[in-house]
């Protein structure tokens, strides 16, 4: 299971309170992405990064930022601007951004607003 | 963008009996289509995949079978066994999506000894 990581595993966060969420692999993939999983949602894509210094939202970007500024560095910043931001948040990353290409995942990090 | 549906939500099978979940999606053009398990408490790891250009791919106790003229596709489970118990996940990619999935709701399998 090594070599995407997620840190921390449980994050709480006061409503108002920016909280960025870490995802580092050492995969040397180009692609990484953020996922929110909700009970009974499935796997929602918040954005993804092709390649160093771009990304692209996914479905769900409302209130999310993130930045890649290094291959192996995707951070997610949950602002106060997220209105439900209490779940479970997948990173992953793929060698490259195209389909037939394996994702893998990190253990994720479930954030609770309290 | 894509729309991809799956059932059931939740099943339950008798340890040794089969097991079937079945996915559709909408865009002709998607061309990829995986299938992720998840284990209570870990990550989702990939199990299978099919392409477009394939009708049916098995790997030992499982199998995916795709049409593409119905836009639909499922992944079959059998000899069940209590491991087998896990949320399954299916999902679509296509090129000009730059190989980001789009998943399912996903199926809870509980298999019984």
């Amino acid at each position: 299971d090594g070599g995407i990581t997620q840190s921390p595993k449980y994050l709480f966060r006061k409503e108002g309170q920016n909280v960025t969420l870490s995802c580092e692999q050492n995969l040397n993939h180009d692609a990484m992405y953020w996922y929110r999983q909700d009970p009974g949602q499935g796997l929602r894509l918040i954005y993804y990064s092709q390649i160093v210094n771009d990304f692209q939202k996914g479905d769900i970007a409302e209130g999310y930022s993130v930045s890649r500024e290094k291959k192996e560095s995707f951070p997610l910043t949950v602002t106060s601007a997220q209105k439900n931001p209490t779940a479970f948040y997948l990173c992953a990353s793929s060698i490259t951004a195209v389909p037939y290409n394996e994702q893998f995942f990190g253990p994720g990090t479930r954030l609770t607003v309290l | 963008g894509e729309n991809v549906e799956q059932h059931p939500s939740t099943l339950s099978v008798q340890e040794g009996d089969s097991a079937v979940i079945k996915c559709t999606y909408s865009d002709s053009a998607s061309n990829y289509f995986p299938w992720y398990k998840q284990e209570l408490g870990k990550r989702p790891q990939l199990i299978i995949d099919i392409r477009s250009n394939v009708g049916e791919k098995k790997d030992q106790r499982i199998a995916v079978t795709l049409n593409k003229t119905a836009k639909h596709f499922s992944l079959h489970i059998t000899e069940t066994q209590p491991e087998d118990s896990a949320v399954y996940f299916c999902a679509a990619s296509k090129r000009s999506t730059l190989g980001r999935l789009y998943f399912g709701r996903g199926t809870q399998l509980t298999v019984w000894p």
